[in-house]
């Protein structure tokens, strides 16, 4: 069963630091493309970004360009988003998801994690 | 960054009803679209993949149609458990969503 849980969301300030965390299991996790997709309280599905299963190409959504990273530990069967610069605007549940493959669309999704940039 | 235009933003109807909802691209992205279905306080499910295909396990009174830029999804009879936020979203370039139609229960 394809499992994935993320971890790392808590409350930070404007301007602060955060690593999320997406452990993965269920699947041979280096076959995969993974994404991060966050939804801000009560809005819609906003895409983030993607890693290919190798970590040699990564994509960004304008929004956070230039303030995340995401990388992954294959080895570890893990997904990681770190988010630098945090504004308002990235309050959101953040959700890890597999690809089906290297397409751009997602087969399985984690519960998610929440992330509150506030003062 | 293609754009898509999801409408109606909110929908109601009747069990039984058949139910339609749109979805529109800015820019021609053949069958690259997907149709999604979110239950309040549950990460989202995967129905509709390449715009008309069933995804295994769903019921078959979910349907998709469409390419290029206009697509459409249908609830042939709607029922007490579709009850949800439905998300169209496009991969023929970086993913982006629609806004979402939010269904509920006249």
């Amino acid at each position: 069963e394809v499992q994935l849980v993320e971890s790392g969301g808590v409350v930070v300030q404007p301007g602060g630091s955060l690593r999320l965390s997406c452990a993965a299991s269920g699947f041979t996790f280096d076959d995969y493309t993974m994404h991060w997709v966050r939804q801000a309280p009560g809005k819609g599905l906003e895409w983030v970004s993607l890693i290919s299963w190798d970590g040699g190409s990564t994509y960004y959504a304008d929004s956070v360009k230039g303030r995340f990273t995401i990388s992954r530990d294959n080895s570890k069967n893990s997904l990681y988003l770190q988010m630098n610069s945090l504004r308002t605007e990235d309050t959101a549940l953040y959700y890890c998801a597999k690809d089906t493959g290297s397409s751009g669309w997602f087969d399985y999704w984690g519960q998610g994690t929440l992330v509150t940039v506030s003062s | 960054d293609i754009q898509m235009t999801q409408s109606p933003s909110s929908l109601s109807a009747s069990v039984g009803d058949r139910v339609t909802i749109t979805c529109q691209a800015s820019q021609d992205i053949s069958n690259y679209l997907n149709w999604y279905q979110q239950k309040p306080g549950k990460a989202p499910k995967l129905l509709i993949y390449d715009a008309s295909n069933l995804e295994t396990g769903v019921p078959s009174r979910f349907s998709g149609s469409g390419s290029g830029t206009d697509f459409t999804f249908t609830i042939s009879s709607l029922q007490p458990e579709d009850i949800a936020t439905y998300y169209c979203q496009q991969y023929d370039n970086l993913p982006t969503f629609g806004q979402g139609t939010r269904l509920e229960i006249k």
